[in-house]
């Protein structure tokens, strides 16, 4: 059971560039989330995912695309880098909703936009 | 959203317990409290979460106050892995009867040996 599963682990982008940041996880949860960290402040939520094929756009959405085809994955596509998106990348899933289901991480994604 | 406010940084000798306290004095009647710690900017880690009892896992205890304005995590027996940055967080509703957890920039814990 290896949780929530990210890659790549850490990635060098020129301005302009695009990339996908892979997410996967082996626990069946429905709940799939995108976070980012910038350095030194708490995380920041990007886009989430109630299931296969529903998503919604959380805090920070701009700049950014998701898609859930399957249970397993959900993806985050970064059309045009910018220096303003260099930050650390976070999944997580949760079981369910309602206060009472911890959400699980990955060990993230270091992206570096130049 | 309920927010809460952590102190920024402590110190707890090894061997110690480390009390981390918490203040989410905005907090709705079904809102949770969650308590995370992230090593070396590794993924956040959960510890443990709670309503309005006291909860007690392996890693940790919750201790909430009877009014829910404010609780305090208690690592038992403090060791060098547990120096890490750590996050008080209340899960906030958001779309499709979902909920979030809102991140602050929480408290550094260092443990000395």
């Amino acid at each position: 059971n290896a949780g929530v599963t990210q890659t790549p682990k850490f990635r060098i982008l020129k301005i302009g560039q695009s990339m996908t940041l892979q997410c996967t996880q082996d626990m069946n949860h429905n709940y799939m989330y995108w976070y980012r960290q910038d350095p030194g402040m708490g995380l920041k939520l990007i886009y989430y995912s109630v299931g296969a094929g529903i998503t919604d756009k959380g805090e920070v959405p701009n700049g950014y695309n998701v898609s859930r085809s399957t249970t397993e994955d959900f993806p985050l596509r970064l059309e045009l880098a910018a220096p303003s998106q260099t930050s650390v990348y976070f999944c997580a899933s949760g079981a369910g909703k309602g206060g009472n289901s911890p959400l699980h991480f990955g060990n993230g994604t270091r992206l570096t936009v130049t | 959203d309920a927010k809460t406010t952590q102190p920024t940084s402590m110190d707890c000798a090894e061997g110690r317990a480390a009390n981390l306290p918490c203040n989410h004095s905005t907090i709705s009647g079904n809102e949770y409290v969650y308590w995370y710690r992230q090593i070396h900017s590794q993924g956040p880690q959960y510890i443990i979460h709670g309503l309005k009892n006291n909860e007690t896992n392996e890693m940790a205890s919750l201790i909430i106050t009877e009014d829910r304005k404010s609780s305090t995590l208690i690592l038992p027996h403090a060791t060098l892995r547990d120096t890490a940055v750590y996050y008080c967080i209340v899960r906030v509703p958001i779309g499709f009867g979902n909920e979030k957890l809102t991140f602050g920039t929480g408290t550094r814990l260092t443990i000395i040996p």
